[in-house]
């Protein structure tokens, strides 16, 4: 099975309000984990990354929570936008050139 | 600065056909990769190129085989099309596989089997 999954396939939000996606990883040896966004008709877009070393990464408006202790990634989205809604992914490095994807939350954002 | 190209963009083909699907990078970039994408099953690696001259099978490399042109280029054939081959398909590349950088994709290429 899938090593990488996110909580909720659905996610919807406010528009201003900020979006919290959730992932959980199997693999405690992972050391890399990435977050795309994919919007209708594209392919993924890289937003944020972080390493195993750190338990916090900040980007324009986006800042991914790593927790190793409960294999836990998030990807919080501030002031979300009608431009942010897509499918959002959390990926996990298996080693060997090999990434891991979750099956994806699809994000929507009212007006 | 285009980043990574697919052509075509949408095909059809009936089963027995074969195809290529085109993929090249303009990042100089080392590593490059096949995957589908079908609903529910999130991204699925078929077959990578740790480095030009190299290719290795993925999860799903089965009815596929790839070639590494030169180091921008990666193409996938589909020898005898299936329909169970109908999904769409991302070429990524990456600076350097094996390591912690981001894998970047092109926007795809939708392929149905008739």
């Amino acid at each position: 099975g899938e090593s990488v999954g996110l909580h909720l396939p659905t996610l919807s939000v406010q528009e201003g309000d900020n979006s919290i996606i959730n992932c959980a990883y199997s693999n405690s040896a992972s050391d890399y984990f990435i977050w795309y966004k994919q919007e209708s008709g594209k392919g993924p877009q890289f937003i944020i990354d972080i390493r195993s070393n750190m338990d916090k990464r900040q980007g324009q408006r986006v800042t991914v929570l790593l927790n190793k202790t409960v294999k836990h990634l998030s990807l919080q989205i501030a002031a979300t936008q009608p431009g942010d809604s897509a499918v959002y992914f959390c990926a996990e490095n298996l080693g060997d050139y090999k990434l891991s994807f979750g099956a994806g939350t699809t994000v929507t954002v009212r007006a | 600065n285009a980043g990574v190209t697919q052509t075509p963009k949408f095909q059809v083909l009936k089963t027995g056909q074969s195809m290529t699907l085109q993929c090249a990078q303009d990042m100089n970039h080392n590593s490059m990769y096949w995957y589908r994408q079908d609903p529910g099953m999130g991204l699925r690696l078929i077959y990578y190129s740790a480095s030009e001259g190299t290719t290795d099978k993925g999860e799903v490399p089965n009815g596929y085989n790839v070639s590494r042109l030169n180091k921008r280029e990666f193409s996938l054939r589909l020898e005898s099309a299936a329909p169970s081959q109908t999904s769409v398909y991302f070429c990524a590349s990456s600076r350097q596989g094996g390591s912690n950088q981001p894998q970047h994709f092109g926007d795809g290429t939708r392929l149905s089997i008739l």
